[in-house]
């Protein structure tokens, strides 16, 4: 079974609006971290952020936040103000704290920004 | 400023040859990791390391094998590359036991096998 799901393949937004990308997860640990990446079409992974299962608060960025909504397994990521350069693939991941704590990816969201 | 470096941004093997793809990190990192990226999939995992001479395997181990002699570099190997290999290899690298630490990444070898 998947343990992150990405539900959107693709998602078009106009310059300066906010997006909002999905993510779902699975995980029957009771401690686990969530993270967002970017992929910019040269390929290199960039982090955007973070957020652990006991936070009480949303994850914050600049003009990146985490919708975490906890009893409905979902991590959102919210871009605000959109950007031609927030253009790329977007990963979400999740990290649980048991065995050797690996990172496991969904499938990616592609965001194209339009002027 | 952490650095992940990759020996070759872009590969291209015929099928039945040795492939090396070396990871270099200066983070002193005590985890590596090897993935293969291809469209529609995301990112899946290969094999890890958590310690010098010690690896794991990820999700995806067939036709791979890894080396990790030095704390700092963590060799992925194709044994006999076939084209269903071709796709891009990112590494990454990670202090040991932070959950809410990311993995620094590096900028990933598309290979292409013929």
């Amino acid at each position: 079974a998947q343990k992150i799901t990405q539900t959107q393949p693709g998602m078009f937004v106009q310059e300066k609006e906010a997006v909002t990308l999905d993510c779902t997860y699975d995980t029957s640990d009771p401690s686990y971290g969530l993270f967002w990446y970017k992929q910019p079409s040269s390929g290199e992974m960039i982090f955007l952020i973070y957020q652990g299962s006991y936070d009480q608060q949303n994850a914050t960025e600049g003009r990146y936040s985490l919708n975490f909504q906890k009893a409905r397994k979902s991590a959102n990521l919210v871009i605000s103000a959109s950007q031609l350069g927030d253009s790329a693939m977007y990963f979400c991941a999740m990290r649980e704290v048991v065995g050797y704590s690996t990172l496991t990816f969904g499938k990616g969201t592609m965001l194209l920004v339009s002027p | 400023d952490v650095k992940v470096t990759q020996s070759s941004r872009y590969l291209v093997k015929r099928t039945g040859e040795k492939v090396f793809l070396e990871c270099v990190q200066d983070m002193d990192h005590e985890n590596m990791f090897w993935y293969r990226q291809d469209p529609g999939l995301g990112l899946r995992l290969i094999y890890f390391s958590y310690d010098v001479k010690m690896k794991e395997k990820g999700d995806i181990p067939e036709g791979y094998s890894v080396s990790r002699e030095k704390k700092e570099r963590f060799s992925l190997i194709l044994e006999s590359a076939s084209t269903n290999q071709t796709s891009m290899y990112l590494c990454a690298s990670r202090p040991l036991d932070r959950v809410g630490e990311t993995q620094y990444f590096g900028p990933g070898t598309r290979l292409l096998v013929l």
